[in-house]
């Protein structure tokens, strides 16, 4: 399996522009995070997907971002609109189970906002 | 809500000589996982070790071993005969059953020369 898929790699758009990131899981899991790394903050968890149902959302910042998972091998995080302070690497995880494995990491989209 | 502490911002170890990285959490499950991520300049993140809550032995995985305290909340990594690849950002993180993984801070670690 190639692991868990994220593109772009690297993004930059302009303030009030559309974002949308895109993530494509390892096959066969049934788990997926959406989690923002920031020097700040760390990392934060944004969403979590069980069986492609959104479980716990409460880490989305804002009304401006928003998820989905259409089905078991595609997950998208769209922010709208974009703003400065959105900029930081996004990572998608997937896992096997219902969240009683390890999370496997893509190699993250470092969004840049200007 | 479980929190994952790391105490230490940034270590720094001599190459071949061995590190530990201090973790500690706070939970009220019983049954549970937890895992050391590192993370390289690369920025990918990458398993590094787990232990489950209910396994007494302490996981080890050639070079990297913890110990997992379960009654004090401790889950240190110790990193034997470093090597200048271990440089990287290390995350303790927690998963209890049908949650979420909770990250810590992270601790920068050098290797050095």
């Amino acid at each position: 399996d190639a692991g868990v898929i994220q593109s772009p790699r690297h993004e930059v758009t302009e303030m009030g522009q559309e974002v949308t990131l895109r993530c494509k899981p390892i096959s066969g899991h049934n788990s997926l995070f959406w989690y923002r790394q920031t020097m700040m903050r760390g990392l934060e968890l944004l969403i979590y997907f069980n069986n492609n149902v959104p479980i716990d959302d409460s880490g989305m910042p804002e009304d401006r971002f928003s998820a989905k998972m259409p089905n078991a091998s595609f997950s998208t995080l769209k922010i709208q609109p974009s703003e400065p302070r959105d900029s930081a690497v996004y990572f998608c995880a997937s896992s096997q189970g219902q969240g009683w494995a390890e999370a496997f990491f893509g190699q993250g989209t470092r969004l840049t906002v200007v | 809500a479980q929190t994952v502490t790391q105490s230490q911002p940034e270590m720094s170890v001599q190459e071949a000589e061995t590190v530990t990285l201090s973790c500690t959490y706070d939970t009220s499950e019983n049954n549970y996982y937890l895992f050391w991520y590192k993370q390289p300049p690369s920025r990918q993140m990458i398993l590094v070790i787990r232990q489950e809550a209910y396994k007494q032995q302490n996981a080890t995985e050639n070079r990297f071993s913890v110990n997992f305290q379960k009654a004090a909340k401790s889950f240190s990594l110790k990193i034997s005969d470093s090597q200048l690849g271990d440089t990287a950002m290390y995350f303790c993180a927690f998963m209890s059953y049908g949650q979420n993984f909770v990250f810590g801070p992270g601790t920068r670690l050098s290797v050095l020369p």
